[in-house]
C-alpha cells in the first residue's frame, strides 16, 4: 500500500520547456516533503523541499509547490536542461520520522 | 567536505552467504539510515539510529538482517543467508541532527547481487 505516488514513470521534454514532476501522497501527518534527484550508479542528492506550512518554494529553476488539501504535490523545472535528465524521487516523513520514497520519475530532457 | 561513503561499491554473492555492507557517514552527523532499492521500486526504509537512542528497526524485511553503528559513526549492515530477493542496491544516509527539516545525504549505495 503505497503511501507515496509518483504516477508517471517517465516524462520526456523539450530542452527549454517546463518539466512538471507530480506525487500524490496519503497520509495527511505528513509534514515535510523533499525531492532527490538521482543520477545511475550514485546516490540520490538532496534537491529542494517544501515544508507544510507553506505551498510553494523556489531555488533558481526550481520550483516546489504543495496542495495539502489535495494532498498532492509537484516539482516544476523551467528552463528544462540537458543535465536536468535523471529520476526524480519525491520523499516526505513527518517529524523524525524515516522518508517514505516514491518509486521515481525518469525525466529525459531532449536536447 | 566528505560526503557519505559506502563499501563495497558492488558485491556478488552466492545464495546463503552472509555479506556485510559499510556506511561511513558525514563526520557529526547523529543521524544515520539505511534504505535499499530494488530494481524499479523506490526506496524502501529499513533501519535508522540516531545518537545513543534505541535504533528503530520497523523497516527490517526479516531477521536475517541486522545492523550497528559502532561509535556513534561508521554502520554495518548484515544480511545472513542472503536470498535472491535480497538483490538490491542498498543505500545509506546520514542526517546533521534530528531536526525535522535536516536534509538527509545519501552515499553512492552498495549493489548487491545474489546468485
Amino acid at each position: 500500500d503505497q503511501q507515496v505516488k509518483q504516477n508517471s514513470p517517465s516524462l520526456s521534454v523539450q530542452e527549454g520547456r517546463i518539466s512538471i514532476l507530480n506525487c500524490d501522497y496519503t497520509n495527511s501527518m505528513f509534514d515535510y516533503f523533499l525531492w532527490y534527484k538521482k543520477y545511475p550508479a550514485e546516490g540520490p542528492t538532496f534537491l529542494i523541499s517544501i515544508s507544510s506550512i507553506k505551498d510553494k518554494n523556489e531555488d533558481g529553476r526550481f520550483t516546489v509547490f504543495l496542495n495539502k488539501s489535495a494532498k498532492h504535490l509537484s516539482l516544476h523545472i523551467v528552463p528544462s536542461q540537458p543535465g536536468d535528465s535523471a529520476v526524480y524521487f519525491c520523499a516526505t516523513h513527518s517529524g523524525n520520522t524515516p522518508l517514505v520514497f516514491g518509486k521515481g520519475t525518469r525525466l529525459s530532457v531532449i536536447a | 567536505g566528505a560526503g557519505v561513503s559506502q563499501s563495497p561499491s558492488n558485491k556478488v554473492t552466492e545464495k546463503g552467504k552472509d555479506v556485510e555492507l559499510r556506511c561511513d557517514p558525514i563526520s557529526g552527523h547523529t543521524a544515520l539510515y539505511w534504505y535499499r532499492q530494488s530494481l524499479g521500486q523506490g526506496l524502501e526504509f529499513l533501519i535508522y539510529f540516531q545518537g545513543n537512542s534505541a535504533p528503530d528497526k520497523s523497516g527490517l524485511p526479516s531477521d536475517r538482517f541486522s545492523a550497528e553503528r559502532t561509535g556513534g559513526s561508521v554502520s554495518t549492515l548484515t544480511i545472513q543467508r542472503t536470498q535472491q530477493e535480497d538483490s538490491a542496491v542498498y543505500l545509506c544516509a546520514s542526517r546533521r541532527g534530528g531536526g525535522a527539516t535536516d536534509t538527509q545525504y545519501f552515499g553512492p549505495g552498495t549493489r548487491l547481487t545474489v546468485l
